[in-house]
């Protein structure tokens, strides 16, 4: 499985765009690109995923350059609730249940 | 809505002791997750299912053990809990469709005690 790194922290205030990068330097042909939100005493939950160019849903957008060598995460005009960890993976989401790895993750916290 | 339930939010057990966490998922999901996840070290996976009666190692699956006798239903068990297992453990369930996209769904977790 492709290895993740992104930083362990980010800070922003409400309003503002956050771009949360993640570099995956030996990803498959076959990886797709993940991200969850985890909030404190929850599960993680699913924001959006790519294999290719730019994706987009109401809640975020996720580049990928050509290489796919790394990915960002961009979400817009943050909130004081989107203060949480956000998790890049990488995987075949087609084999092994497409199972991935969950990396550290990126703490993100929002200023008022 | 997906849901995964998982049996307790909190447990507190004594080391040697047999575990059973139970997960339950009500989509109809193939594949099923166990992980832990502790402060400072991520989520990590124990077992993953994609089919009833079928279980993969994850990537620490030392000291676990997996039962998935239903589709909805995947067990985490401690043979003999210890207490470098105390930890939280969460449950998740994906599908893997035609349309593409594995998103896990998670449940709220098991915060479990070993003393």
């Amino acid at each position: 499985l492709a290895k993740t790194t992104q930083p362990i922290s980010m800070d922003s205030y409400e309003g503002q765009e956050v771009n949360i990068t993640c570099s995956h330097n030996n990803i498959a042909t076959n990886d797709y690109i993940t991200w969850y939100q985890q909030f404190p005493s929850q599960g993680p939950r699913f924001i959006i995923q790519g294999y290719k160019t730019k994706v987009t849903n109401e809640v975020a957008s996720l580049f990928i350059p050509a290489d796919r060598k790394s990915s960002t995460l961009s979400l817009p005009r943050v909130s004081l609730s989107d203060t949480a960890v956000y998790y890049c993976l990488v995987g075949d989401i087609y084999t092994n249940a497409g199972k991935s790895t969950f990396g550290d993750g990126t703490t993100l916290t929002v200023k008022p | 809505d997906v849901k995964v339930t998982q049996s307790s939010r909190y447990l507190v057990k004594r080391t040697g002791e047999k575990v059973f966490l139970e997960c339950v998922q009500d989509m109809d999901h193939e594949n099923m997750f166990w992980y832990r996840q502790d402060p400072g070290l991520g989520l990590r996976l124990i077992y993953f299912s994609y089919d009833v009666k079928m279980k993969e190692k994850g990537d620490i699956p030392e000291g676990y053990s997996v039962s998935r006798e239903k589709k909805e239903r995947f067990s985490l068990i401690l043979e003999s809990a210890s207490t470098n297992q105390t930890s939280m453990y969460l449950c998740a369930s994906s599908s893997t469709d035609s349309s593409g996209g594995n998103e896990q769904f998670f449940g709220p977790g098991t915060r479990l005690t070993v003393l």
